[in-house]
């Protein structure tokens, strides 16, 4: 199985701030990662695909980037509704793998 | 509106068995394949398989095929998990998704509510 290291596994920002959340993965993903967000009590929600592809009617302040085994997101201009967890899956290699997850909070 | 429905979870007893249903609407069903993913109560998520548009292939998780098995009724629009010998490691929410023909989108983007399955004496 691909491992993935998600950090940090929580993550304290002001409103406005810039954060990133990285994915290490233990071989070539070929920038197969997807990112997720979930907040409490809710299921996740896809936010990005493909490594950088923005899903249809998610903010343009989330982003991705990466290749090979190193990949992140970010959130520029954090808002009160970013407030969540957020997960990387990879889906290049079956099984397909999850990070630990990264959960945000306000300071 | 593209919705996922899950149900059939609940308490049940190690080692015994327990099926998941989940209701797709609002999409095409059997154009898509659909997946597994569970959520233990430390937030771990797990991805535990997917089977194919027309059920004609399936995939799982190794760790987990033994026990778990996915199918699905395209007529009924309905996705099915069946687990069985649970044990208290499977207790988690349950959710069903869909995954994108083009996987440059992303997968895994539509998710049910989720169904919460506890295994305990």
């Amino acid at each position: 199985d691909i491992q993935m290291t998600q950090s940090p596994p929580s993550l304290s920002a002001s409103l406005g701030d810039k954060v990133t959340i990285t994915c290490q993965t233990s071989q070539n993903i070929n920038k197969y990662i997807a990112w997720y967000q979930q907040k409490p009590g809710k299921a996740p929600r896809l936010l990005i695909g493909f490594t950088s592809r923005l899903v249809s009617g998610i903010p343009s302040r989330f982003s991705g980037s990466g290749s090979g085994r190193d990949y992140s997101f970010s959130i520029s201009n954090v808002e009160s509704e970013d407030i969540a967890s957020y997960y990387c899956l990879q889906y290049d290699n079956s099984p397909w793998t999850f990070g630990g997850g990264t959960k945000l909070e306000l300071k | 509106e593209v919705q996922l429905v899950e149900s059939g979870g609940g308490l049940v007893q190690p080692g015994a068995s327990l099926k998941l249903s989940c209701v797709a609407s609002g999409f095409t069903f059997s154009d898509y394949w659909m997946s597994w993913v569970r959520q233990t109560p430390g937030k771990t998520m797990e991805w535990i398989g997917d089977i194919k548009y027309d059920g004609s292939y399936t995939n799982y998780a190794p760790s987990l095929k033994n026990r778990f098995t996915i199918s699905r009724d395209n007529a009924k629009s309905t996705l099915y998990l069946q687990m069985s010998n649970v044990r208290s490691e499977d207790t988690a929410t349950y959710y069903c998704t869909r995954d994108p023909t083009n996987w440059e989108l992303g997968v895994m983007d539509a998710w049910g509510q989720g169904a919460s399955v506890t295994v305990s004496s």
